[in-house]
Protein backbone atom coordinates (compact mmCIF):
# COMPACT_ATOMS: atom_id res chain seq x y z
CA UNK A 1 0.00 0.00 0.00
CA UNK A 2 1.19 3.60 -0.47
CA UNK A 3 2.05 5.65 2.65
CA UNK A 4 2.04 9.27 2.78
CA UNK A 5 3.34 10.62 6.25
CA UNK A 6 3.52 13.46 7.70
CA UNK A 7 5.41 14.36 10.57
CA UNK A 8 3.22 16.21 13.19
CA UNK A 9 -0.67 15.52 13.80
CA UNK A 10 -0.97 18.81 15.95
CA UNK A 11 1.48 21.40 15.98
CA UNK A 12 0.62 24.66 18.08
CA UNK A 13 3.50 27.35 17.05
CA UNK A 14 3.41 31.19 17.87
CA UNK A 15 3.55 34.12 15.63
CA UNK A 16 6.45 34.25 13.92
CA UNK A 17 8.03 31.32 14.37
CA UNK A 18 9.58 29.53 11.21
CA UNK A 19 7.48 26.08 10.83
CA UNK A 20 8.29 23.10 8.64
CA UNK A 21 5.63 20.81 7.99
CA UNK A 22 7.28 17.08 6.64
CA UNK A 23 5.74 14.83 4.22
CA UNK A 24 7.52 11.60 3.11
CA UNK A 25 5.87 9.04 1.03
CA UNK A 26 7.38 5.69 0.06
CA UNK A 27 5.97 4.45 -3.36
CA UNK A 28 8.79 6.47 -5.66
CA UNK A 29 6.26 9.31 -6.66
CA UNK A 30 7.47 11.74 -8.89
CA UNK A 31 4.65 14.30 -7.88
CA UNK A 32 4.19 15.76 -4.40
CA UNK A 33 1.68 18.60 -3.15
CA UNK A 34 0.41 21.02 -0.81
CA UNK A 35 -2.66 22.10 0.24
CA UNK A 36 -4.79 23.38 3.36
CA UNK A 37 -7.65 22.71 4.22
CA UNK A 38 -10.36 25.18 5.63
CA UNK A 39 -13.95 24.95 6.25
CA UNK A 40 -16.19 26.18 3.69
CA UNK A 41 -13.04 26.25 1.39
CA UNK A 42 -12.20 22.87 0.66
CA UNK A 43 -8.70 22.24 -0.01
CA UNK A 44 -6.34 24.71 -2.00
CA UNK A 45 -3.54 24.28 -3.34
CA UNK A 46 0.11 26.33 -1.91
CA UNK A 47 2.48 24.59 -3.70
CA UNK A 48 3.55 21.26 -6.30
CA UNK A 49 6.46 19.53 -7.13
CA UNK A 50 7.28 17.52 -10.12
CA UNK A 51 11.02 16.43 -9.28
CA UNK A 52 13.57 16.60 -7.21
CA UNK A 53 14.09 20.74 -6.51
CA UNK A 54 11.60 21.41 -8.60
CA UNK A 55 8.59 23.83 -7.55
CA UNK A 56 5.50 25.35 -8.84
CA UNK A 57 3.17 27.93 -6.88
CA UNK A 58 -0.25 26.49 -6.20
CA UNK A 59 -3.06 29.21 -5.81
CA UNK A 60 -2.34 30.35 -2.47
CA UNK A 61 1.70 30.36 -2.25
CA UNK A 62 2.00 33.47 -0.25
CA UNK A 63 3.62 33.50 3.22
CA UNK A 64 5.02 29.84 1.82
CA UNK A 65 8.05 28.26 0.43
CA UNK A 66 8.85 24.60 0.08
CA UNK A 67 11.59 22.29 -0.27
CA UNK A 68 12.20 18.66 -1.92
CA UNK A 69 15.95 17.56 -1.79
CA UNK A 70 14.90 13.71 -2.19
CA UNK A 71 12.54 12.33 -4.39
CA UNK A 72 10.33 11.09 -1.12
CA UNK A 73 10.26 13.87 0.81
CA UNK A 74 8.67 17.34 0.58
CA UNK A 75 8.32 20.04 3.07
CA UNK A 76 6.48 23.10 3.58
CA UNK A 77 7.84 26.21 5.49
CA UNK A 78 5.94 28.84 6.96
CA UNK A 79 8.87 31.25 7.12
CA UNK A 80 6.97 33.52 9.96
CA UNK A 81 4.04 32.46 10.86
CA UNK A 82 0.44 33.97 11.21
CA UNK A 83 -2.53 33.49 12.89
CA UNK A 84 -4.19 32.92 9.48
CA UNK A 85 -2.24 30.24 8.81
CA UNK A 86 -3.85 28.36 11.12
CA UNK A 87 -5.09 25.82 9.40
CA UNK A 88 -5.18 21.91 8.40
CA UNK A 89 -2.44 21.03 6.25
CA UNK A 90 -2.64 18.17 4.09
CA UNK A 91 0.27 16.53 1.76
CA UNK A 92 -0.22 14.40 -1.36
CA UNK A 93 1.33 12.56 -4.06
CA UNK A 94 0.98 11.11 -7.11
CA UNK A 95 2.39 9.04 -10.21
CA UNK A 96 2.80 10.92 -14.07
CA UNK A 97 1.27 7.95 -15.37
CA UNK A 98 -2.68 7.07 -15.03
CA UNK A 99 -4.84 6.35 -13.14
CA UNK A 100 -3.12 9.48 -11.39
CA UNK A 101 -4.68 8.94 -7.76
CA UNK A 102 -3.65 11.81 -5.48
CA UNK A 103 -2.40 9.65 -2.45
CA UNK A 104 -3.22 12.18 0.82
CA UNK A 105 -1.40 11.92 4.01
CA UNK A 106 -3.30 12.48 7.51
CA UNK A 107 -2.81 16.02 7.85
CA UNK A 108 -1.11 18.10 10.06
CA UNK A 109 -3.63 20.68 12.12
CA UNK A 110 -1.92 23.69 12.97
CA UNK A 111 -2.70 26.53 15.45
CA UNK A 112 -0.75 29.37 15.24
CA UNK A 113 -1.38 31.64 18.83
CA UNK B 1 -9.17 29.37 -14.21
CA UNK B 2 -10.86 26.04 -13.46
CA UNK B 3 -13.78 26.00 -10.60
CA UNK B 4 -15.70 23.31 -8.54
CA UNK B 5 -18.94 24.03 -6.85
CA UNK B 6 -20.44 21.71 -4.56
CA UNK B 7 -23.84 23.65 -3.85
CA UNK B 8 -24.82 20.90 -0.63
CA UNK B 9 -22.96 21.46 2.35
CA UNK B 10 -24.61 19.27 4.01
CA UNK B 11 -26.57 15.95 3.44
CA UNK B 12 -28.48 13.40 5.78
CA UNK B 13 -29.75 10.05 4.75
CA UNK B 14 -30.68 6.77 6.31
CA UNK B 15 -29.09 3.66 6.33
CA UNK B 16 -29.55 1.11 3.13
CA UNK B 17 -30.82 4.59 0.90
CA UNK B 18 -29.40 6.27 -2.00
CA UNK B 19 -28.02 9.35 -1.84
CA UNK B 20 -26.91 11.93 -4.33
CA UNK B 21 -23.95 14.48 -4.16
CA UNK B 22 -23.99 17.34 -6.72
CA UNK B 23 -20.79 18.68 -8.49
CA UNK B 24 -20.32 21.38 -10.98
CA UNK B 25 -17.36 22.72 -12.60
CA UNK B 26 -16.28 25.11 -15.22
CA UNK B 27 -13.42 24.71 -17.57
CA UNK B 28 -12.46 25.49 -21.12
CA UNK B 29 -10.38 22.41 -21.31
CA UNK B 30 -11.93 19.66 -23.51
CA UNK B 31 -9.91 16.53 -22.13
CA UNK B 32 -10.20 16.77 -18.15
CA UNK B 33 -10.25 14.51 -15.19
CA UNK B 34 -12.92 14.33 -12.66
CA UNK B 35 -13.06 12.99 -8.82
CA UNK B 36 -14.67 12.22 -6.04
CA UNK B 37 -12.59 11.73 -2.81
CA UNK B 38 -14.07 11.00 0.81
CA UNK B 39 -12.39 12.18 3.81
CA UNK B 40 -14.11 10.09 6.78
CA UNK B 41 -13.73 11.65 10.01
CA UNK B 42 -10.64 12.01 11.28
CA UNK B 43 -9.50 10.03 8.47
CA UNK B 44 -7.23 10.63 5.61
CA UNK B 45 -8.87 11.51 2.28
CA UNK B 46 -9.24 8.78 -0.14
CA UNK B 47 -10.24 8.44 -3.86
CA UNK B 48 -13.53 6.84 -4.32
CA UNK B 49 -14.44 7.62 -7.64
CA UNK B 50 -12.70 8.95 -11.23
CA UNK B 51 -14.13 9.87 -14.78
CA UNK B 52 -12.04 10.77 -17.67
CA UNK B 53 -14.12 13.30 -19.93
CA UNK B 54 -12.85 11.43 -23.20
CA UNK B 55 -15.38 8.57 -21.89
CA UNK B 56 -18.91 8.68 -22.78
CA UNK B 57 -19.69 6.10 -19.96
CA UNK B 58 -20.36 6.48 -16.86
CA UNK B 59 -17.84 5.65 -14.27
CA UNK B 60 -19.15 2.76 -11.72
CA UNK B 61 -17.27 1.31 -8.43
CA UNK B 62 -19.52 -0.74 -6.61
CA UNK B 63 -22.05 0.76 -4.46
CA UNK B 64 -20.48 4.35 -5.96
CA UNK B 65 -21.55 5.58 -9.41
CA UNK B 66 -21.59 8.84 -11.60
CA UNK B 67 -23.79 10.70 -14.02
CA UNK B 68 -21.15 12.69 -15.91
CA UNK B 69 -22.83 15.14 -18.03
CA UNK B 70 -20.29 17.09 -20.03
CA UNK B 71 -22.58 19.41 -21.88
CA UNK B 72 -23.91 20.26 -18.83
CA UNK B 73 -20.58 20.33 -17.07
CA UNK B 74 -22.22 18.62 -13.60
CA UNK B 75 -20.77 15.27 -12.20
CA UNK B 76 -22.45 14.00 -9.57
CA UNK B 77 -22.05 11.24 -7.55
CA UNK B 78 -24.64 8.22 -6.40
CA UNK B 79 -23.94 5.96 -3.45
CA UNK B 80 -26.56 3.35 -3.71
CA UNK B 81 -27.36 1.42 -0.39
CA UNK B 82 -26.08 3.64 1.87
CA UNK B 83 -23.75 2.38 4.92
CA UNK B 84 -22.66 3.61 8.31
CA UNK B 85 -18.88 3.88 7.41
CA UNK B 86 -19.84 6.17 4.49
CA UNK B 87 -19.89 9.25 6.88
CA UNK B 88 -17.16 11.36 5.63
CA UNK B 89 -16.87 14.94 3.56
CA UNK B 90 -16.92 14.37 -0.23
CA UNK B 91 -14.91 16.17 -2.31
CA UNK B 92 -15.08 17.00 -5.75
CA UNK B 93 -12.14 17.73 -7.96
CA UNK B 94 -10.61 18.54 -11.39
CA UNK B 95 -7.87 18.17 -12.99
CA UNK B 96 -7.21 19.31 -16.96
CA UNK B 97 -5.32 17.55 -19.31
CA UNK B 98 -2.63 14.87 -18.55
CA UNK B 99 -4.76 13.95 -14.86
CA UNK B 100 -1.44 13.97 -12.53
CA UNK B 101 -1.69 17.99 -12.41
CA UNK B 102 -3.13 20.16 -9.71
CA UNK B 103 -6.37 19.04 -8.09
CA UNK B 104 -9.10 21.93 -7.72
CA UNK B 105 -11.72 20.76 -5.28
CA UNK B 106 -14.52 21.59 -4.72
CA UNK B 107 -16.31 23.22 -1.21
CA UNK B 108 -16.64 19.52 0.17
CA UNK B 109 -20.48 18.12 0.97
CA UNK B 110 -20.50 16.52 4.70
CA UNK B 111 -22.51 13.34 4.29
CA UNK B 112 -24.12 11.30 7.16
CA UNK B 113 -25.54 8.50 7.31
CA UNK B 114 -28.24 8.20 9.93
CA UNK B 115 -28.54 4.49 11.68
Amino acid sequence: DVKVTQSSRYLVKRTGEKVFLECVQDMDHENMFWYRQDPGLGLRLIYFSYDVKMKEKGDIPEGYSVSREKKERFSLILESASTNQTSMYLCASTVSQSPYEQYFGPGTRLTVT
Amino acid sequence: AQTVTQSQPEMSVQEAETVTLSCTYDTSENNYYLFWYKQPPSRQMILVIRQEAYKQQNATENRFSVNFQKAAKSFSLKISDSQLGDTAMYFCAFSPNFGNEKLTFGTGTRLTIIP
